[in-house]
């Protein structure tokens, strides 16, 4: 099982609509988990972190499941701009490392 | 300076040639991690610096590729008789070190082996 799991879609989705993104990561002992944002040929910058009990960022809102060890990500009111690559990020604790591990990304391409 | 630096932005260099990737991390960020991302595919841990730590090299893929950095400061990753499945960009990202930290990206050197 890789350490990160996403689907990779591409998520073509109108815009307006509401689309979603889960994660599964296979480390149980992983404490740390985000959401990157990638654009074509660009480098990843953090989009939010994701809190035990659920988080909102505007039209963001990220979730994690400790129990079935996965994490989503909800977008509503998709815009334009909100296409993009969305990586998953977990720590994989061990030997006192802070090692991030990324997923391999979800594309989204959201349409006129 | 105001952000993460890396340098060259492109490299292009012949098989079995020593290539060295410069990153500069923004000041006081006390992690430094190193990245590859072939064409088309995710983000792959190389190395890991925590401060004075011995450094976290489980990502490293083969001896050809090794990683040093100077105190909380400049890290450079050399790539050792380069081979063609090296191409891709190496990404450098710094943090403040503690969990939760987010990282900071550069823009990546691209290398391209011939």
């Amino acid at each position: 099982r890789k350490e990160v799991e996403q689907d990779p879609g591409p998520f073509n989705v109108p815009e307006g609509a509401t689309v979603a993104f889960n994660c599964t990561y296979s480390n149980s002992a992983s404490q740390s988990f985000f959401w990157y944002r990638q654009d074509c040929r660009k480098e990843p910058k953090l989009l939010m972190s994701v809190y035990s009990s659920g988080n909102e960022d505007g039209r963001f809102t990220a979730q994690l499941n400790r129990a079935s060890q996965y994490i989503s990500l909800l977008i509503r009111d998709s815009k334009l701009s909100d296409s993009a690559t969305y990586l998953c990020v977990v720590n994989n604790p061990g030997a006192g490392s802070y090692q991030l591990t990324f997923g391999k990304g979800t594309k989204l391409s959201v349409i006129p | 300076g105001a952000g993460v630096s890396q340098s060259p932005s492109n490299k292009v260099t012949e098989k079995g040639k020593d290539v060295e990737l410069r990153c500069d991390p923004i000041s006081g960020h006390t992690a430094l991690y190193w990245y590859r991302q072939r064409l088309g595919q995710g983000l792959e841990f190389l190395i890991y610096f925590q401060g004075n730590s011995a450094p976290d090299k489980s990502g490293l893929p083969s001896d050809r590729f090794s990683a040093e950095r100077t105190g909380e400061s400049v890290s450079t990753l050399t790539i050792q008789r380069t081979q063609q499945e090296d191409s891709a960009v190496y990404l450098c990202a710094s943090s403040w070190g503690g969990n939760n930290e987010k990282l900071f990206f550069g823009s990546g050197t691209q290398l391209s082996v011939l």
